[in-house]
């Protein structure tokens, strides 16, 4: 089962930040924490991953809270393009592999 | 290339037939996987392989049945489907699906539109 809990919605306005949350409580100390979005079920495509500091690439910021418990992913300035199904994913491991199980997802809707 | 590539886009079958899902990549990830995703739902894990070996199988039937001849390759041979299984087929690769050189980002394919009639 998925390890995370997301709003199943979201809005913000074009050229603002939207702020997705996600909760993932029972993390365990070794356990990344993954985002990834899907577009008119396309594949999904990577945007961000971390442990427990803070990342900022090109897309997105992922903002990992200190006892792990939740994270943000912050999209700086969202276009109409960001529209899409966001899903926060806690890897985990089994046996002797990582396996990526995705949770239900936010989706986002990014108003003109 | 920075791709996985699955072909075919779309495909028809009937519960009699028998069909392959084929996906592939060049980047040079020794790990591979396939997920079914239903409409409106998000992606499903089926298989993992690690080093062209099944490292792990989400109890899936057996009517899916997962092969990877290489490792750039991993097919996903149907046989005798059922109405349900109908739902888009998606591959995705990683460096390695253990150790420090998993902790980078896995890459998905466009994946596969499978109905089946």
């Amino acid at each position: 089962d998925a390890k995370t809990t997301q709003p199943p919605s979201m809005d913000c306005a074009e050229g603002r930040a939207a702020n997705l949350p996600c909760n993932h409580s029972t993390i365990s100390g070794n356990e990344y924490v993954y985002w990834y979005r899907q577009i008119h079920s396309q594949g999904p495509q990577y945007i961000i991953h971390g442990l427990k500091n803070n990342e900022t690439n090109e897309m997105a910021s992922l903002i990992i809270t200190e006892d792990r418990k939740s994270s943000t992913l912050i999209l700086p300035h969202a276009t109409l393009r960001d529209t899409a199904v966001y899903y926060c994913i806690v890897r985990v491991a089994e046996d002797s592999s990582y396996k990526l199980i995705f949770g239900s997802g936010t989706r986002l809707l990014v108003r003109p | 290339d920075t791709e996985v590539t699955q072909t075919p886009k779309h495909l028809v079958m009937g519960m009699t037939n028998k069909k392959s899902l084929k996906c592939e990549q060049h980047m040079g990830h020794r790990a591979m996987y396939w997920y079914k995703q239903k409409a409106k739902k998000p992606p499903e894990l089926m298989f993992v392989y690690s080093y062209e070996k099944l490292s792990i199988n989400e109890s899936v039937p057996s009517r899916f049945s997962p092969e990877c001849p290489n490792s750039s390759l991993l097919n996903l041979h149907l046989h005798a489907l059922q109405p349900e299984d109908s739902a888009l087929y998606l591959c995705a690769s990683s460096q390695a699906a253990t150790g420090a050189i998993a902790n980078y980002g896995y890459t998905f394919g466009s994946g596969t539109r499978l109905t089946v009639v």
